[in-house]
């Protein structure tokens, strides 16, 4: 079975600052890992996702993230935060194989204090 | 470019009354997929679909049924709706493990359920 943690239910950032959201994962195959994001009264949009190829992935409005299997993490980044980026963000696991289901976090909402 | 799109936008219902919520999405996606969302409890999966015709059961599925008569489409049914089921439900849509493990889902915008 796999699952996701996201530590943190309310992470404050002022303006400017680093922001890191964070995400631990359990799963017994090697996993495809997200990252999205939710604005108010919208639905999730990805921000990014993990591929084999490179550890440290780029994803949209300047966020990276990067995967640590001897961790179990799929931490999520920005050097910079800005207003624009308050919202909440979910990581989410699926297994490889056939159909597995996508196991999402109980997300963490970001705010960014001017 | 309308991507995943959902029906209606809001509801109020009363206990005891049924309904049905419309999913389409027009990415000829073989995957489709209903969830739920309560605060603090993320995103819980009601049913799937992974191709025309065909449905499976999530992990919260009492008291919902689904249909997928056309690949573009998904309907949500509640049948007797009950107090319990006041959430913000979400359609999303993906290709599938065919395309590669890593495809994401495609979210529609919600809908926001009320029972009274």
């Amino acid at each position: 079975a796999q699952s996701v943690t996201q530590l943190g239910s309310h992470v404050s950032v002022s303006e400017g600052a680093l922001v890191l959201l964070r995400c631990n994962y359990s799963s017994s195959v090697p996993p495809y890992l997200f990252w999205y994001v939710q604005y108010p009264n919208q639905g999730l949009q990805l921000l990014l996702k993990y591929t084999s190829a490179a550890t440290l992935v780029k994803g949209i409005n300047g966020f990276e993230a990067e995967f640590k299997k001897s961790e179990t993490s799929f931490h999520l980044t920005k050097p910079s935060a800005h207003m624009s980026d308050a919202a909440e963000y979910f990581c989410a696991v699926r297994g490889a194989g056939g159909y597995q289901k996508v196991t999402f976090g109980t997300g963490t909402k970001l705010q960014v204090i001017p | 470019n309308a991507g995943v799109t959902q029906t209606p936008k809001f509801r109020v219902l009363k206990t005891g009354q049924s309904m049905t919520l419309l999913c389409a999405q027009d990415m000829n996606h073989e995957y489709m997929y209903w969830y739920r969302q309560d605060p603090g409890m993320g995103l819980r999966l009601i049913h799937y679909s992974v191709g025309e015709g065909t449905t499976a059961k999530g992990e919260v599925p009492d008291g919902y049924n689904v249909s997928r008569l056309k690949k573009q489409n998904f309907l949500l049914g509640l049948e007797s709706a009950a107090p319990s089921q006041t959430s913000v439900y979400f359609c999303a849509s993906s290709n599938g493990p065919q395309a590669g493990g890593n495809q994401p889902q495609h979210f529609g915008d919600g809908t926001r359920l009320s029972i009274l």
